[in-house]
């Protein structure tokens, strides 16, 4: 079974400078696809980026990046610029898909980012 | 373009009820899942719906079912409701074919059962 682990309970970072989360998981697929979900106090859960696991390339959005590593099965999220609307909880989740195109997240315990003036 | 509806947004219900939570996905979104956040489990998978069909189920009691509907509303019924049932429940929907692009949540419903 599909496991994913955030390490970090809680995090907090100075308006304007970067944040690293972290995320590792544990899978023999090799095909799956890996997200990262923010959910602040408004409750609905936001995708802030996505990675294909057989795209070598790290996907980027904006101030957001990952650090994609394959064979260490590490998932790390990168905040630029840090902004006080990036206060949340920031959620690592995995799926593969299943045959018929649907899928199912499976999800880190998530890690509460504060970002202060 | 209208996001995820979920209604109601808060519940209240007594041990031993029933419960029923619906779901209104973006335009377009056939495919339907729903999950259940709890300070101490997380987030957890329930069921995912597609064309009316249940297409994945998760470890959950037979107290939890769904459906869909021929328009991809899906509702959630949770029956004989136990005090750990509350929690916020999360319903996703994503276009069919497409779940690598990811899940559009909708804000949830929270229930507290008592």
């Amino acid at each position: 079974a599909q496991t994913v682990t955030q390490s970090q309970p809680e995090m907090s970072v100075q308006e304007a400078e970067t944040v690293t989360l972290s995320c590792t998981y544990d899978t023999s697929e090799n095909n799956y696809y890996l997200f990262w979900y923010k959910q602040p106090p408004s409750r609905q859960m936001i995708l802030v980026i996505r990675q294909e696991a057989y795209k070598q390339q790290n996907a980027t959005e904006n101030r957001f990046s990952v650090n994609f590593q394959k064979a260490a099965k590490s998932f790390s999220l990168k905040i630029s610029d840090s902004q006080l609307g990036d206060t949340a909880m920031y959620f690592c989740a995995f799926m593969k898909p299943y045959s018929g195109n649907t899928g199912k997240l499976i999800f880190g315990q998530g890690t509460t980012l504060q970002v202060k003036p | 373009k209208a996001g995820v509806t979920q209604t109601p947004r808060y519940l209240i219900k007594t041990r031993g009820q029933q419960v029923t939570l619906s779901c209104s996905p973006i335009s377009g979104h056939r495919s339907v899942s729903w999950y259940q956040q709890t300070p101490g489990q997380g987030l957890q998978f329930l069921f995912e719906y597609f064309s009316e069909t249940q297409r994945n189920k998760g470890n959950f009691p037979g107290r939890f079912s769904g459906r869909q509907f021929s328009n991809s509303r899906s509702e959630m019924n949770v029956s004989t409701l136990e005090l750990g049932d509350s929690a916020l429940y999360l319903c996703a929907s994503s276009f069919v074919g497409q779940p690598r692009y990811g899940y559009t949540f909708g804000s949830g419903t929270r229930l507290t059962v008592v």
